[in-house]
């Protein structure tokens, strides 16, 4: 069975960089994209970007500029940096799995990232 | 980017209500479409992939319909569990997008 297991800092300052990190347990490493999702309270999904294991990333466009994702193929994790952050990027973020033509099927259990000063 | 509209925002319904939510998108995503079921401090769970393929472990009482802009999830006869916030995401094209989110609310 797959599960994916999250974690990071939850309280953060403006400015700050955002870390966080995902650890997938089961199933295959390589064969899918892995995904950061987020959602601010009250609000909808966004999705922030995925990364494949040989390194092929994609990005939303509206992040770009400040996130990097990454991968560890030795551990079966990735993770997410989204640099100077501001009150809006405050958000429960989830990693999931997902494939180019398959939806995201399996989640993290999510971590709340507040941004205050 | 594509747009995804849902719509209603809301929907207040009954226990055996047949409910209906639309999702349109700005552009043809052809069938890759799919529908999401969120309940409060959860992550959200797929339900519909490629516009009507039920996911596995899925009641049969969930369905999907529609191509290219108009999309619909249908719940057949509405159960207890299942109010919660639904969502549509396309993934047709970079970035993936998701559309607003409909609260099935009780009556």
């Amino acid at each position: 069975q797959v599960q994916l297991q999250q974690w990071g800092v939850g309280l953060l300052k403006p400015s700050e960089t955002l870390s966080l990190t995902c650890a997938v347990y089961g199933g295959s490493f390589t064969d899918f994209y892995w995904n950061w999702i987020r959602q601010p309270p009250g609000k909808g999904l966004e999705w922030i970007g995925e990364i494949h294991h040989s390194g092929r990333i994609n990005y939303n466009p509206s992040l770009k500029s400040r996130v990097t994702m990454s991968v560890d193929t030795s551990k079966n994790q990735f993770s997410l940096k989204l640099r100077s952050v501001t009150a809006a990027d405050t958000a429960v973020y989830y990693c999931a799995r997902g494939d180019l033509l398959y939806p995201f099927d399996y989640w993290g259990q999510g971590t709340l990232v507040t941004v205050s000063s | 980017d594509i747009q995804m509209t849902q719509s209603p925002s809301t929907l207040s319904a009954s226990v055996g209500d047949r409910v209906t939510i639309t999702c349109r998108a700005s552009q043809s995503i052809s069938s890759w479409l799919a529908w999401y079921q969120q309940k409060p401090g959860k992550a959200p769970k797929v339900l519909i992939y490629r516009a009507s393929s039920l996911e596995s472990g899925v009641p049969s009482r969930f369905s999907g319909s529609g191509s290219g802009t108009e999309f619909t999830l249908t719940i057949r006869s509405l159960q207890p569990d299942d109010f919660a916030t639904y969502y549509c995401q396309q993934y047709s094209s970079y970035s993936w997008t998701f559309g607003q989110g409909t609260k099935v609310e009780i009556k």
